[in-house]
């Protein structure tokens, strides 16, 4: 079965630094990995997805992940933090044999400081 | 650009009650999907509809709960008799295939009293 782990439920960082959200997954079968994002009072919304070829995506709003297989790893990165990122971040995953149903972690909530 | 449409963005029921959630997928989207999140808690697959059938449903997804594509258009859940431990955001979402991503519609806040 799959399983998804977002180490941190809260992250806290300045504006204008790195931001670096930890997801890792469990997966019987090459996996489909996605970053939702999800603003207060609001659905959810796509960030980036990983599917096949490139290992390294980029998504909206200057956010970026790797798949590393090696480590079952999809971490999602910005290199300079901006307010307007404050929010809640979901890792999902899917198996892709076995249609679209996302598996979500936890999530991340983002603290921006000024 | 499209979007899913959920409505309503609020519903208060009597525990009991039977409420029915509405949603309009994207417009050539095959794939639909309900999914619900109880507040503090993760974001969880209910159930998938393809082709005027559920494709898959979690275990949450008990006899009390419905899904229906009455129109083409609409896709509805049901809930039959709502339970406190109903109250929860309910998202829905569609794509276009089926390993595809999924988009989301802004939810609806259930609250059963």
């Amino acid at each position: 079965a799959q399983s998804v782990t977002q180490l941190g439920s809260h992250v806290s960082v300045s504006e204008g630094a790195l931001v670096l959200l930890r997801c890792n997954y469990s997966s019987s079968v090459p996996p489909y990995l996605f970053w939702y994002v999800q603003y207060p009072n609001q659905g959810l919304q796509l960030l980036l997805k990983y599917t096949t070829g490139a290992t390294l995506v980029k998504g909206i709003n200057g956010f970026e992940a790797e798949f590393k297989k090696s480590e079952t790893s999809f971490h999602l990165t910005k290199p300079s933090a901006h307010m307007s990122d404050a929010a809640e971040y979901f890792c999902a995953v899917s198996e892709r044999e076995y249609g679209n149903k996302l598996v979500f972690g936890a999530g991340t909530i983002l603290r921006v400081k000024s | 650009e499209p979007e899913v449409t959920q409505t309503p963005s609020h519903q208060v029921t009597q525990m009991g009650q039977e409420v029915i959630l509405r949603c309009v997928p994207i417009s050539n989207h095959l794939y639909f999907y309900w999914y619900r999140q109880i507040l503090g808690q993760k974001v969880e697959f209910l159930v998938s509809f393809y082709n005027n059938e559920i494709s898959e449903k979690s275990e949450i997804f008990d006899d009390q709960f419905s899904v229906e594509r009455p129109d083409g258009s609409n896709f509805t859940l049901k809930i039959r008799s709502t339970k406190l431990e109903d109250s929860a955001m309910y998202f829905c979402a569609s794509s276009a295939q089926e390993v595809t991503e999924a988009f989301f519609g802004q939810g609806t806040r259930l609250t059963v009293v």
